[in-house]
């Protein structure tokens, strides 16, 4: 069965570092998302895409975050200068149509 | 904003029996999803609503799409102990993000 890939699945940077998070959404899909899931807490938004181009973004995602689709196949979200706060679970996702279905993550750690 | 208030916010429970959490929002939402979230995995789609009023089985799952999509419940019969986890509503409005509750954290008594 088709599904959404993320790697790596843990990353550790250093407050300032910018990290590239990468996800190969299920190659049928059109609308691409990433989300992401501080410790113990809810599944927040964060951006959605399609049309190559960035359809709706959350008031989290601010200058320091971007997204491509560098090629026909992969979806990255970037992080320029990372801070602490930006350390959680990392979720990209995509969709067809309603059902929209998530990667297993990657765990970012800032210290 | 939308914002979906899920409750309760954790159930302790016997093996075997049913479990009911709900979902409200004050939005309207065109299709309502459920997820199960198990520790350092990603949410994986139990059962998506697309109707007002459908009810929709997955095995021992049920979900229902209030009448006012509005609101939504879950039934789990027959708890087993790979149920545990953290179960989430999200509404989603058509080809849009998904805006998710706060979870149900369900634990299962031996």
């Amino acid at each position: 069965e088709p599904e959404v890939t993320q790697t790596p699945s843990h990353q550790v940077t250093q407050m300032g570092q910018e990290v590239i998070l990468r996800c190969v959404p299920i190659s049928n899909h059109l609308y691409f998302y990433w989300y992401r899931q501080i410790l113990g807490q809810k599944v927040e938004f964060l951006v959605s895409f399609y049309n190559n181009e960035i359809s709706e973004k959350s008031e989290i995602f601010d200058d320091q975050f971007s997204v491509e689709r560098p090629d026909g196949s992969n979806f990255t979200l970037k992080i320029r200068s990372t801070k602490l706060e930006d350390s959680a679970m990392y979720f990209c996702a995509s969709n067809v149509a309603a059902e929209q279905y998530f990667g297993p993550g990657t765990r970012l750690t800032v210290t | 904003g939308q914002q979906l208030n899920q409750s309760p916010q954790s159930m302790f429970i016997q093996e075997g029996e049913d479990v009911s959490m709900n979902c409200t929002s004050s939005s309207i939402f065109n299709t309502w999803l459920w997820y199960k979230q198990d520790p350092g995995e990603g949410p994986v789609l139990l059962i998506a609503l697309y109707k007002a009023g459908e009810l929709t089985s997955n095995g021992r799952l049920t979900a229902q799409f209030g009448i006012t999509r509005k609101d939504s419940f879950l039934n789990i019969s027959a708890s087993i102990p790979s149920d545990v986890g953290i179960y989430f509503c999200a509404g989603q409005l058509w080809d849009d993000k998904i805006i998710f509750g706060k979870g149900t954290r369900l634990h299962i008594l031996p």
